[in-house]
């Protein structure tokens, strides 16, 4: 399903270093999550944002900062990497409006930062 | 939002039915089940959810108790494709973040 698409799908990057990841939409969904994942693990929330002008923090959002540039468009930042940070990166959205919240996600990015 | 329990793994015969079951005994009344699935590394696909009564897609049926406390998810002629993290979650849609919390999941493995 490419209604929801990550750039870039793998980045290797050092310690110290700015990293943007990108995720685009063709849903038309008002809300946009973006997720970790460590090896073994399930997924955890770091942001998430209902609409253009909401951001909230998630459950692991120390060390990242994010941008809603559009409704269509949800960009994920480390500000400074660390090593700790190597996880795989999941990108979802979901319709506002209905009785429950079905989301959708992207194909992930895998970050290693060495 | 509620936990679930569910098995760490799984096996199931190619062309028979998977049955995967979860345990939910803290959900509320305004509480949903959704069901989720990971295949290898790939990002999580919706499965299906429900509230109170039994439900069935293309892909599946879930079977939930009548007192709501556990769910079974069912795939009913499993395939090697099936293979994957099945993902139990209770989401309580209207409150403050509408988030879905992960576990560690079921690894269902299909044999041929």
């Amino acid at each position: 399903d490419a209604d929801v698409t990550q750039t870039p799908r793998n980045r290797i990057t050092k310690t110290g270093k700015r990293i943007m990841l990108e995720c685009s939409q063709t849903k038309g969904h008002d809300r946009m999550y973006w997720y970790r994942q460590d090896p073994g693990l399930g997924l955890q929330l770091i942001y998430y944002s209902f609409d253009v002008k909401d951001i909230n923090k998630g459950e692991i959002s120390d060390g990242y900062s994010v941008s809603r540039q559009a409704q269509a468009k949800f960009s994920l930042s480390l500000e400074s990497a660390i090593p700790n940070q190597t996880a795989l990166y999941f990108c979802a959205t979901s319709e506002s409006g209905f009785s429950t919240d079905t989301q959708y996600f992207g194909p992930g990015t895998r970050l290693t930062v060495l | 939002d509620a936990k679930t329990t569910q098995p760490p793994s799984m096996d199931c015969a190619e062309g028979r039915a998977a049955n995967l079951p979860c345990n939910h005994s803290t959900i509320s009344g305004n509480e949903y089940v959704y069901w989720y699935r990971q295949i290898h590394s790939q990002g999580p696909q919706y499965i299906i959810h429900g509230l109170k009564n039994n439900e069935t897609n293309e892909m599946a049926s879930l079977i939930i108790t009548e007192d709501r406390k556990s769910s079974t998810l069912i795939l009913p002629h499993a395939t090697l494709r099936d293979t994957a993290v099945y993902y139990c979650i209770v989401m309580n849609y209207g409150g403050a973040t509408n988030k879905l919390i992960f576990g560690t999941g079921t690894l269902l493995a299909v044999q041929p």
